[in-house]
């Protein structure tokens, strides 16, 4: 059974640039969340999506990160435009209710 | 805001030895705990959860929860070196899959 997979796994933007890091949830799983992982902040949430229905964006980061659910089975995170603080492990982790399922991550690095 | 409280930051124990951890919510409206273990430059996974008041224990992990306190601890007995990892501490509430996450005790165990 396929978990959750991310990609790519690793990116590099220059500052300013618009990135899209995409995320597939396992399959018939309803809920969808999108985090934000450094040292300093920890687990920190972007985006929560129930059945492609946008719950929560995640208040602070509404200017320049947008999260989409084209289908059941896609997710992107679109970062517009990066800045240097931006630099983090992008988490994505999906749940039928109750425990999540977390991916691989994408490691991003503004520069 | 809903916080929530880990401690301690960072924990070394000997192996063999027990590790206990702490984790407090400040939202008197959660109903469910849930202990994560990511080890380094890997994807959260869960290790316990608890949603009763009371104490569950899983092989070398038990988890401890005070409702009326908000309160759960994660004690890990007979420590391995393979139990180095950062715990998360993670609350929600019912009908609400949404998490908050702490940040997280890093545990070393030393041979």
């Amino acid at each position: 059974d396929a978990g959750v997979t991310q990609t790519p796994r690793h990116e590099v933007a220059e500052k300013g640039q618009t990135i899209i890091l995409k995320c597939e949830p396992v399959s018939g799983h309803n809920d969808l969340f999108w985090y934000r992982q450094t040292k300093i902040q920890g687990l920190e949430l972007l985006s929560y999506f129930r059945s492609k229905s946008l719950m929560e964006d995640g208040g602070a980061f509404k200017d320049r990160f947008k999260a989409e659910m084209l289908n059941s089975s896609f997710s992107t995170l679109k970062i517009q435009p990066t800045e240097p603080k931006d630099s983090a492990v992008y988490l994505c982790a999906s749940s039928p209710g109750a425990e999540q399922f977390f991916g691989p991550g994408t490691r991003l690095t503004v520069l | 805001q809903q916080k929530v409280q880990q401690s301690p930051e960072s924990l070394i124990v000997p192996e063999g030895g027990m590790a206990s951890l702490n984790c407090t919510s400040s939202d008197r409206n959660v109903d469910y705990f849930w202990w994560y273990r990511q080890h380094s430059g890997k994807s959260p996974k869960m290790l316990m959860s608890i949603f009763s008041n009371g104490e569950k224990e899983e092989g070398r992990f038990t988890v401890h929860l005070n409702k009326a306190s908000l309160h759960t601890s994660l004690h890990i007995r007979d420590s391995q070196p393979s139990d180095s990892a950062l715990y998360l501490c993670a609350a929600s509430m019912a009908g609400n899959y949404k998490y908050v996450f702490g940040a997280g005790t890093r545990l070393k165990v030393i041979a």
